[in-house]
């Protein structure tokens, strides 16, 4: 099975800043990685698929890199709607997700 | 307008069975990459199972033996039939909608609760 190891799993910011989630297969899977948003109660919402492509409709402060084995998630100036947990994904074979990152307000 | 409606949870004691259904509407079951996915409280999310269009599935090593996905054409509705339930099974269960066997889940439903206790 391929795990997905997410970091760090928590961190605090402030309204404005750059925040960046880092994503690691444990083994190479392309760019067959999405990510995810997910607000208390709620269901998870795609923001980037295919490493990076932005879900129709998600802000383009939102946008993701990599290939292989290592993938970021970068929001270029946090608001306050972004305050959320986030997950990686990866669809190369079966489905996996990262143990989330929760973005907090600093 | 693509929707998702799960129904079926609730408070079930270990060892029991219960069967959650998913009504789509907006686009086709059938021609989709179907999924269960599951929150246990305050953990991270935990792919259950899935059902090609083809009508392959597949289930996660932990509901592989008890859990069995499907799904009607014709009520264009997924099911995830949960037998032999255990404590570690309390979680939201989540349907989701992948266009293929390599995209993301584009679509959630709300979610149910399924609680397992005694």
């Amino acid at each position: 099975d391929i795990q997905m190891t997410q970091s760090p799993s928590s961190l605090s910011a402030s309204v404005g800043d750059r925040v960046t989630i880092t994503c690691r297969a444990s083994q190479t899977i392309s760019t067959y990685l999405n990510w995810y948003q997910q607000k208390p109660g709620k269901a998870p919402k795609l923001l980037i698929y295919a490493a990076s492509s932005l879900q129709s409709g998600v802000p383009s402060r939102f946008s993701g890199s990599g290939s292989g084995t290592d993938f970021t998630l970068t929001i270029s100036s946090l608001q306050p709607e972004d305050f959320a947990t986030y997950y990686c994904q990866q669809s190369y074979i079966g489905r996996t997700f990262g143990q989330g990152t929760k973005v907090e307000i600093k | 307008e693509v929707q998702l409606v799960e129904t079926g949870g609730g408070l079930i004691q270990p060892g029991g069975s219960l069967r959650l259904s998913c009504v789509a509407s907006g686009f086709t079951v059938s021609t989709n990459y179907m999924s269960w996915v599951r929150q246990a409280p305050g953990k991270g999310l935990e792919w259950v199972s899935v059902i090609y269009s083809g009508g392959s599935t597949y289930y996660a090593d932990s509901v592989k033996g008890r859990f069995t996905i499907s799904r009607d054409n014709i009520e264009n509705t997924l099911y995830l039939q949960m037998n032999s339930l255990r404590a570690e099974d309390t979680a939201v269960y989540y349907c989701a909608r992948g266009i293929a066997s390599s995209s993301p889940f584009d679509y959630w439903g709300q979610g149910t609760l399924v609680t397992v206790s005694s």
